[in-house]
């Protein structure tokens, strides 16, 4: 199935530890996005790729780091995760930046770190 | 600073009892405003695209509308399965999405 994969689904951290968010395309897309889900706040941007290559950070990228390994992957690292860093993350991906019609997402890493 | 709102953050309807749901946006430059759709446990699905004020969209039972200030989603005869989170979001001159914070819709048969 075409889409964007996620993995892991879940994870519990202990404050300080650190985690590598993996994500992954199979639609050829140039752009790829990590954003964070909290209740009552939307998604909020963290960092994108417009293309492979490059990064930039978006809306709250303090405390995260990423690699856009290759035009398929990119991932979200986590160096010394902090119980504010508790939320669903979702992957997207489009084949042109910021063309909100064409973004798909991943179904998520709901991440705990208590 | 590009805000978007949404309105109620939760709306419980009855099999049948069609209403609306609102996304109040302020940005420069709206390059296009997105409706989608998230299941719970799932990432969000893509309905709609609006670029213009006047613009409408239909899909089964849901029709987007947009003015200058705001973006209307109407369900009408909505079914258990239209239960779910309705996001809007907005494109703005830096090319990038902003959302909002949703709806959580419920329709009880």
């Amino acid at each position: 199935n075409a889409g964007v994969t996620q993995t892991p689904k879940f994870q519990v951290l202990k404050t300080g530890q650190s985690m590598t968010l993996q994500c992954a395309q199979d639609m050829n897309h140039n752009s790829m996005y990590w954003y964070r889900q909290d209740p009552g706040m939307g998604l909020r941007l963290i960092y994108y790729s417009a293309s492979e290559g490059t990064t930039d950070k978006g809306e709250v990228p303090n405390g995260y780091n990423v690699s856009r390994l290759n035009k398929r992957e990119f991932s979200l690292r986590l160096e010394s995760a902090a119980p504010s860093q508790t939320s669903v993350y979702f992957c997207a991906s489009s084949e042109v930046t910021g063309a909100g019609y064409g973004y798909t997402f991943g179904s998520g890493t709901r991440l705990t770190v208590v | 600073e590009d805000q978007v709102t949404q309105s109620p953050e939760a709306l419980r309807l009855q099999e049948g009892e069609s209403s609306s749901l609102n996304c109040s946006y302020t940005v420069s430059g709206l390059r296009g405003l997105f409706w989608y759709r998230q299941d719970p446990g799932k990432g969000p699905e893509f309905l709609f695209t609006l670029y213009s004020a006047g613009e409408e969209k239909e899909k089964e039972r849901l029709k987007a509308t947009l003015t200058k200030k705001e973006s209307f989603l109407h369900i009408t005869a909505p079914k258990p399965e239209d239960s779910a989170t309705y996001l809007c979001a907005v494109n703005n001159a830096g090319n990038m999405l902003t959302f909002g914070g949703g709806t959580r819709l419920m329709v009880k048969p």
